[in-house]
Formats: C-alpha cells, sequence, structure tokens
C-alpha cells in the first residue's frame, strides 16, 4: 500500500543535541500526525497538524504542515533520554475519513 | 482507566492453531481498526469497522477475521496460525469529525498484542 517517505530512518544523538525528521509524499494530505513509540507500547499521538503552513509546539517538539500539503517536519529541542523511540509520521488524505497513510518510522537513539 | 485496551498482551502458540485477540476501548468511539507491525517496525492497517460495519479491509489473507459485537470491541480471530503471522498486532480507535469540517482521523492505540508462532 501507499506509503511515506520518511526520513532519517535512525538517529544517534548526543543528549542535549536538536533533532530534526520528516516526512514527505507525492500526494496532498488534509491532516498531518506525529506519534511516538515507545518500546513494548502503542503509538502515542504528539501532534496533530491540520492547515497548510500551521506551526504547532508541544513542550520541546515542534512540528508543521507544508505549505504545498505534501511534508511536514518534526523537530524536537534539547534531547533528553526519555526521547528514544520510535516517531511515526501519518498523513490523512483527502476524501477519506478514516484512512491513514504513514510513515516506515525514524529510530532516535541517544549515545551514552 | 486504559482507553484502548488488548488482551493478551503475549501470545505463544504453535503453528497452525487458532487464536482471538480482543479489544475493547472505552473512549465513545465510533470506528476501530487492526494493525499488523512488523519487525521492521511499519505499521500495516489490516480492517476498520464503523458502528460495527467493515469499512476498510485490505489485502489480508482469509485465515484473518475480525468481529464487532458492539461499536466499543473488535476482536481478531487467526486461523491455522503460519509462522510469517508472527508480529505486533495493535488495536486503535477513532472518532472522526465530520458534518460540514474536515474529519479529523486521530487514532489512539491499545499497547499491542506480541505474537509469536513456533
Amino acid at each position: 500500500g501507499q506509503q511515506l517517505n520518511q526520513s532519517p530512518q535512525s538517529m544517534f544523538i548526543q543528549e542535549g543535541e536538536d533533532v530534526s525528521m520528516n516526512c514527505t509524499s507525492s500526494s496532498i494530505f488534509n491532516t498531518w500526525l506525529w506519534y511516538k513509540q515507545d518500546p513494548g507500547e502503542g503509538p502515542v499521538l504528539l501532534i496533530a497538524l491540520y492547515k497548510a503552513g500551521e506551526l504547532t509546539s508541544n513542550g520541546r517538539l515542534t512540528a508543521q504542515f507544508g505549505i504545498t500539503r505534501k511534508d511536514s517536519f518534526l523537530n524536537i529541542s534539547a534531547s533528553i533520554p526519555s526521547d528514544v523511540g520510535i516517531y511515526f509520521c501519518a498523513g490523512q488524505p483527502p476524501g477519506s475519513n478514516y484512512q491513514l497513510i504513514w510513515g516506515a518510522g525514524t529510530k532516535l537513539i541517544i549515545k551514552p | 482507566d486504559t482507553a484502548v485496551s488488548q488482551t493478551p498482551k503475549y501470545l505463544v502458540t504453535q503453528m497452525g492453531n487458532d487464536k482471538s485477540i480482543k479489544c475493547e476501548q472505552n473512549l465513545g468511539h465510533d470506528t476501530m481498526y487492526w494493525y499488523k507491525q512488523d519487525s521492521k517496525k511499519f505499521l500495516k492497517i489490516m480492517f476498520s469497522y464503523n458502528n460495527k460495519e467493515l469499512i476498510i479491509n485490505e489485502t489480508v489473507p482469509n485465515r484473518f477475521s475480525p468481529k464487532s459485537p458492539d461499536k466499543a470491541h473488535l476482536n481478531l480471530h487467526i486461523n491455522s496460525l503460519e509462522l510469517g503471522d508472527s508480529a505486533v498486532y495493535f488495536c486503535a480507535s477513532s472518532h472522526p469529525v465530520s458534518g460540514g469540517r474536515l474529519a479529523k482521523n486521530i487514532q489512539y492505540f491499545g499497547a499491542g498484542t506480541r505474537l509469536s508462532v513456533l
């Protein structure tokens, strides 16, 4: 099925560093969502974006809905150990109330 | 007070067996989903029910059969389990807002069921 292009696939960072990841698509979306999955748990919603150009923050996390509606990025500032996990983007296509298209995930690992 | 709960959390079984995974949500949502997450962590939609009616049915072997007795429950029954069925299965629910507004399909996930087929 359709999949978003999410990059990078994984990141090794030092505690305190800023992190940036993004998702792109060849199709437009009405909604962009960012989720985080901790080991042994299900994905949890971090940020939801509903409008092209929208920039939304949740604590140290900031996400933007691209102006073309075909991309989104997520930034994490001053990373801490509990930020480790897998981050997923998901997009809601126009005309679909129930479908989400998912990225393959970005695995965040903090170097000791 | 778990919003989306799945049982069991772990399931280890032999090839050829039949097993079921149960899911319940107390969020009052109309729509529920089953996802499969493979070893590469990709989330693949399997099924979705809205008010007990099947609305998404991706290319899944017919050994997998979802059942929704009411809108708060969506169970997954798997017949004749195969090695390739080993994965984590996630249940999710949502309440897309519509009626003149852009529907916002925020999905809430359970903690997953780790299925190992030996």
